[in-house]
């Protein structure tokens, strides 16, 4: 099964939205509530922002949330601050023998 | 708070075999609800799920590995292992084990990471 699609890039402006996008298929994430997003910044290990589709992990900003429709799940940053301009990924549950997929990354720019 | 700290040579020869170890600290890893993960991260690229072991010893592996994978672990070291038989440069990446909640695909808890290269 192939990886999830992601924009490579995004940018925005200090307090702007942005919207990342997550395309997957019937098989993953339009099957199954089982998203995750990953927040990396360079030379750091991901950390969890958002799982089961549009649940924060407790210390993480209201500022990012969730969301699907169909076979496409998405990552909303509000207020876009300086800090967050990193890398994120996607991650979604496939079943059957593939499992998990990731996406293949977008890199978040404040401009 | 559980750390999770990976451990393994940082270079290895094609046609050889990946060997790394995650050590688990603050917490055991024969309780149940979680699944220990091993990711890796090409260069300059996305993630990649290399497979995980459920506290049990049931494990799931990607099917583009299973042939050259297996992951183990160690209860009474709190740690669990990768190995990758016959690697080649597509190997090279950064490796990390993470640990997934409830097996709901959620990743909540890495290892720093270690780059492992494969040339001769």
């Amino acid at each position: 099964q192939s990886a999830l699609t992601q924009p490579a890039s995004v940018s925005g402006s200090p307090g702007q939205s942005i919207t990342i996008s997550c395309s997957g298929t019937r098989s993953d994430v339009g099957s199954y509530n089982l998203v995750s997003w990953y927040q990396q910044h360079p030379g750091k290990a991901p950390k969890l922002i958002i799982y089961e589709g549009s649940e924060r992990p407790s210390g993480v900003s209201n500022r990012f949330s969730g969301s699907k429709s169909g076979n496409t799940a998405s990552l909303t940053i509000s207020g876009l601050q300086a800090e967050d301009e990193a890398d994120y990924h996607c991650c979604a549950y496939a079943g059957g023998t593939t499992y998990v997929l990731f996406g293949g990354g977008t890199k978040v720019t404040v401009l | 708070q559980v750390q999770l700290q990976e451990s393994g040579p940082g270079l290895v020869k094609p046609s050889q075999t990946l060997s790394l170890t995650c050590t688990v600290s603050g917490g055991s890893i024969s309780s149940g609800g979680y699944y220990w993960s091993w990711i890796r991260q090409h260069p300059g690229r996305g993630l990649e799920w290399i497979g995980f072991i459920y506290y049990s010893g049931s494990t799931y592996y990607n099917p583009s590995l299973k042939s050259r994978l297996t992951i183990s672990m160690d209860t009474s070291k709190t740690q669990f292992s990768l190995r990758l038989n016959s690697v080649t440069a597509a190997d090279t990446a950064v490796y990390y084990c993470a640990r997934d909640r409830d097996g709901n695909n959620a990743f909540d808890m890495w290892g720093q990471g270690t780059m492992v290269t494969v040339s001769a």
